[in-house]
């Protein structure tokens, strides 16, 4: 069975610096997809950015962007200049029958 | 397009009871998963019907059902109630043809807040 991981329950970060948040995940598979989903407190979950393993070249979505490792099976998000509104759960997401990850809590200080 | 929407948003029941709970798919999508979410055990899922049809299926006991409509609306229900059955209970409503979930964005809903006591 697919399993994902995420080694960070919390973290936080400075209005406008960068962090990065980890994600590895196991599977037999050759393509998939894989997810990052953000959940503010208001609990509505929405999609950040998704990556196809077929494809080499890591995703980006405006401030966010992946670093796809698909030998190491790591799926890392990178948010630059974070914001307040960044403030939410994070999912990492395995595709093909969803596995989520346990998320990690990002806090933007301001 | 008006998003996924989840009703009830907050629930109470007691162990012992049963519950449905509803979910309206954004027009169009036909495919309907669902989710529950707890601190301890994060976001784990449950089924997903796409044209009536159960599709693909967790790793839940079979208290956990649901079913399809031909509008695409979803229904969960839960039997005999467990203190453990306490959770935020997400649906999600995807465009897609793809018999694997996952392939395509889900689109969420708020949740249901179920709290058994």
């Amino acid at each position: 069975a697919q399993t994902v991981t995420q080694s960070q329950p919390e973290m936080s970060v400075q209005e406008a610096e960068t962090v990065t948040l980890s994600c590895t995940y196991d599977t037999s598979e050759s393509n998939y997809y894989l997810f990052w989903y953000k959940q503010p407190p208001s609990r509505q979950m929405i999609l950040v950015i998704r990556q196809e393993a077929y494809k080499q070249q890591n995703a980006t979505e405006n401030r966010f962007s992946v670093n796809f490792q698909k030998a190491a099976k790591s799926f890392s998000l990178k948010i630059s200049d974070s914001q307040l509104g960044d403030t939410a759960m994070y999912f990492c997401a395995y595709g093909g029958q969803f596995y989520f990850g346990t998320g990690t809590s990002l806090t933007v200080i301001p | 397009k008006a998003g996924v929407t989840q009703t009830p948003r907050y629930l109470i029941k007691t162990r012992g009871q049963q519950v449905t709970l509803s979910c309206s798919p954004i027009s169009g999508h036909r495919s309907v998963s669902w989710y529950q979410q707890t601190p301890g055990q994060g976001l784990q899922f449950l089924f997903e019907y796409f044209s009536e049809t159960q599709r693909n299926k967790g790793n839940f006991p079979g208290r956990f059902s649901g079913r399809q409509f031909s509008n695409s609306r979803s229904e969960m229900n839960v039997s005999t109630l467990e203190l453990g059955d306490s959770a935020l209970y997400l649906c999600a409503s995807s465009f897609t043809a793809s018999g694997r979930v996952g392939y395509n964005e889900q689109f969420f809903g708020p949740g249901t807040r179920l709290t058994v006591l």
